[in-house]
């Protein structure tokens, strides 16, 4: 039973360039969040996807970010034309209801913008 | 504004030396309340969930205490490999995401 599997694990991207991030859910698990960590900082809430829907992105930035989990797939978390202050580490969580008692997280991505 | 402040923000115990982390908090009707530990360079692993006031959870030398107000996480004889960051977050009752507190930074020694 794979746990949340995210790709690439290391992703160097120059300034302007474009970053997708990839997440596999656990099997049947249908909700899936993404979540940024900064150097020295916790963890922050970026998004909230059900297949095919956002339910919440409160936490997105309003340009360059977008993030999607189609009918299959995994879901994908872009980034446009990113600036050094994009570097971090992305982590992807899933669980089968908003309810279930403790989110399953990946490994993360991390992003180095040179 | 849903908030968790963790203390503090980081603590050094020799091997066998007992001691409690801190997570305070405040949410708009607590749905549940989550203890993580992320070692570094991995993703948080999941330790606890408490639900209501009073409720305790035990794994291991851990132990998660609840109140209104705030849960501890307490650690009894620890060990090195205990060593990590402890995460602690909440999920209101409207809204499926976890608020995370920045995290205690728990190093033992031997």
């Amino acid at each position: 039973n794979a746990g949340v599997m995210q790709n690439p694990r290391h992703l160097v991207r120059r300034r302007g360039q474009e970053a997708r991030l990839r997440c596999s859910p656990m099997k049947g698990h249908s909700h899936v969040y993404w979540y940024r960590q900064l150097p020295e900082e916790g963890l922050k809430f970026m998004v909230y996807l059900q297949k095919e829907n956002i339910i919440d992105e409160s936490g997105m930035p309003k340009e360059r970010f977008s993030a999607e989990f189609p009918k299959e797939g995994p879901s994908i978390l872009r980034i446009q034309q990113v600036v050094r202050g994009d570097s971090a580490a992305y982590f992807c969580a899933s669980s089968p209801s908003p309810t279930a008692y403790g989110y399953t997280f990946g490994s993360g991505t991390r992003l180095t913008v040179v | 504004e849903d908030q968790v402040t963790q203390s503090p923000e980081a603590l050094r115990l020799q091997e066998g030396e007992s001691s409690s982390l801190n997570c305070s908090y405040t949410v708009s009707g607590l749905r549940g309340l989550f203890w993580y530990r992320q070692d570094p360079g991995k993703g948080p692993e999941f330790l606890f969930t408490l639900y209501s006031a009073g409720e305790e959870k035990e794994k291991e030398r851990l132990k998660a205490t609840l109140t209104k107000k705030e849960s501890f996480l307490h650690i009894t004889a620890p060990k090195p490999e205990d060593s990590a960051t402890y995460l602690c977050a909440v999920q209101a009752r409207e809204g499926g995401k976890l608020i995370f507190g920045q995290g205690t930074e728990l190093s033992v020694k031997p």
